[in-house]
């Protein structure tokens, strides 16, 4: 299995309160995503890296930002959470662009 | 909207029985890829097909793509219980980035 490790697992807060999703991984590799899995939605995208500082805007970007300082480290925060966000949280990486994605196990938070 | 759209949502059958399942996209493609997922977990590459190829096999998958009707069929034979999960097709197109499906959920009874 990719090296992909995302903390935390679970976490529970309020709302208007800032969190922070981290994902690591071991493989070096360029690219780097954070999705978000919702009932009905599928997987979308919320911000990608292709490479340390470089990042980009997915398809559901707003009240998300993200910063890759390491190849091996990639942060996604909610500036100020809403209920809106609850969901579960994906990071992925991938080599080459449009090559196949290797997926951590998931943040499963919960704004209340 | 989605560029891949599955159907159907969701599939029951008994093991031992084959699987279908089909994904429609919206514009042209670098390669469509399956994902499964389990209960829990992250999603898992399948299998990549690449747009001037029409067929692809892995094991019990086989995976058909028709670039003239933009569309892609998944076939897991000889189905287990251990199948059981939610299928997700993904699209590449011409950028960094996969667009994904909304899944198959399918359901293998022993």
């Amino acid at each position: 299995d990719a090296g992909i490790t995302q903390s935390p697992r679970h976490k529970v807060t309020e709302t208007g309160t800032p969190v922070t999703l981290r994902c690591h991984q071991t493989e070096n590799h360029r690219y780097m995503y954070w999705y978000r899995q919702d009932p009905g939605h599928g997987l979308r995208l919320i911000h990608y890296s292709y490479g340390v500082k470089d990042t980009d805007k997915g398809e559901v970007s707003d009240g998300y930002s993200v910063s890759r300082s390491k190849t091996e480290d990639f942060l996604l925060t909610l500036e100020s959470a809403t209920s809106s966000q609850t969901s579960v949280y994906f990071c992925a990486i991938s080599g080459p662009k449009g090559e196949p994605q290797h997926f951590g196990d998931g943040t499963r938070l919960s704004i209340l | 909207s989605q560029q891949g759209e599955e159907d159907p949502q969701a599939l029951s059958i008994q093991e031992g029985e084959n699987a279908t399942m089909n994904c429609s996209y919206k514009t042209s493609i670098n390669n469509l890829q399956w994902y499964r997922q389990n209960s829990g977990r992250g999603l898992v590459h399948l299998i990549l097909i690449r747009s001037n190829e029409r067929e692809k096999h892995s094991g019990r998958l086989r995976v058909t793509l028709d670039t003239s009707k933009k569309s892609s069929s998944l076939l897991i034979t000889a189905s287990r219980a251990a199948d059981t999960a939610s299928y997700f097709c993904a699209t590449a197109i011409n950028t960094d980035k996969l667009i994904f499906g909304t899944g198959t959920r399918l359901q293998v009874f022993p």
